[in-house]
């Protein structure tokens, strides 16, 4: 089936390491993005990537850091310079050919820091 | 409906009964405007979209309508069910304008009794 997959589910981190976050998706979308959740709160976005090769900062980039070296895949790095990054991370896809599509959502992941 | 401040809105009613869930967006050249269900620890759902040429859109058991001139939208839900119990969000994005990103609103969480 087609969709977008987050892994791991659940990751612990230690003050100070980095880590990164998994996505994948196989719709061949051309657009992802990574939104933070924090309990109470809405989705605000990190990063998002238009094509391969090129992504633009979104509202609350710093302390994080991603790649898109291939269409399927999205990883988001959330590095020590992160101060406060327990929350909880949302990957999507959409199309760009359209105007007007809905974004698809992974499961997320649930970082937590140790 | 949603309001600003650090509680997500809560709207309480029983089982049978109808649900209005309001949002207020912020951009006026947002054209395309979507709803998304958010279960526990998952990622936000797809429920219904609308573009701005529209005042009104229906889906199974849920309506969007869109209010251009005070900018604001709101989901009905007919004969809300306990599966309906999630947090709700409305998103805009000025997809004309070329940008495909979606922009959230902070979210209700509605709570159905049996």
């Amino acid at each position: 089936d087609g969709g977008i997959t987050q892994s791991p589910k659940y990751l612990f981190r230690k003050e100070g390491q980095n880590v990164t976050l998994s996505c994948e998706q196989n719709l061949n979308h051309d657009a992802m993005y990574w939104y933070r959740q924090d309990p109470g709160q809405g989705l605000r976005l990190i990063y998002y990537s238009q094509i391969v090769n090129d992504f633009q900062k979104g509202d609350i980039a710093e302390g994080y850091s991603v790649s898109r070296e291939k269409k399927e895949s999205f990883p988001l790095t959330v590095t020590s310079a992160q101060k406060n990054p327990t929350a909880f991370y949302l990957c999507a896809s959409s199309v760009t050919d359209r105007v007007g599509s809905e974004a698809f959502f992974g499961q997320g992941t649930r970082l937590t820091v140790v | 409906g949603e309001s600003v401040g650090l509680h997500l809105p809560t709207l309480s009613v029983q089982e049978g009964d109808n649900s209005i869930i309001n949002c207020a967006y912020s951009n006026s050249a947002s054209d395309y405007f979507i709803w998304y269900k958010q279960e526990s620890g998952k990622g936000p759902q797809f429920i219904i979209d609308i573009r701005s040429n529209m005042d009104k859109r229906q889906g199974q058991r849920v309506t969007v309508l869109l209010n251009k001139t005070v900018k604001h939208l709101s989901l009905q839900i007919a004969a809300t069910q306990p599966g309906d119990s999630a947090v709700y969000f409305c998103a805009e994005s000025d997809a004309s304008g070329g940008s495909y990103i979606p922009t959230f609103g902070r979210g209700t969480s509605l709570i159905v009794h049996p």
